[in-house]
């Protein structure tokens, strides 16, 4: 069974669109996490919520915006998608919201903007 | 907010050779993780170090944490094929954790 799971694996969309990237977790944690691993591969948190509240915002335009319905649940919707929101996004999770716990990562949501 | 730099960049051996890859960083971490990142996966975790100077050993591999707990090195002995991947370090203090922009490691057959 898959612990940490997204989808979709790969999205190719046009520039201006609105898009969905869904996450869900099977391992009884608190914590979920969004990441954003771009082109040379630096991994960057976006956001972080633990039991369905927002801990952590990185500056991230506002065209992101999470959404965690439980806390087995953490989407990610992006508004008026750009060039350069083209990326990996990983949807990990983690025990709970203390630093240094071990993050379980999903495979990955490839997204083209074209 | 702490930097942490990994070096080398990218790292192409031959299946057999021995390799150390790098983790630095000026601020001190309360612990350090390292991960690898096979391609189209997400980073899986294969070591956590909290305690300065410590060694952990995982077959093949061999972390050390530096002694003022800025630095963590990564020592891969025989290296194989299946060893190539992205190893990401990551770094935590009390109110922040961060990765490294990683190592590709390529093994040769």
């Amino acid at each position: 069974d898959t612990a940490v799971s997204q989808t979709p694996k790969y999205l190719v969309t046009q520039m201006g669109n609105d898009k969905s990237i869904k996450c869900e977790q099977n391992l009884g944690h608190d914590t979920m996490y969004w990441y954003k691993q771009d082109s040379k591969k630096f991994l960057k948190i976006m956001f972080s919520y633990n039991n369905k509240e927002l801990i952590i915002n990185e500056t991230v335009p506002n065209r992101f915006s999470p959404k965690s319905p439980d806390k087995a649940h953490l989407n990610l919707h992006i508004n008026s998608l750009e060039l350069g929101d083209s990326a990996v996004y990983f949807c990990a999770s983690s025990p709970d919201w203390r630093f240094g716990n071990t993050i379980y990562f999903g495979e990955g949501s490839w997204l083209t903007v074209v | 907010t702490q930097l942490l730099e990994q070096s080398p960049q990218f790292l192409s051996i031959q299946e057999g050779e021995n390799l150390t890859v790098y983790c630095n960083s000026s601020s001190v971490f309360s612990s350090l993780q390292w991960y690898r990142q096979e391609p189209g996966e997400g980073p899986v975790l294969l070591v956590t170090v909290v305690t300065g100077g410590e060694v952990k050993k995982l077959k093949r591999l061999t972390f050390q944490f530096g002694d003022a707990r800025k630095d963590s090195s990564l020592h891969i002995t025989a290296a194989q094929p299946g060893d190539t991947g992205l190893y990401l370090c990551a770094g935590t203090n009390n109110n922040d954790m961060r990765f490294g922009a990683g190592t590709r490691l390529t093994v040769k057959p």
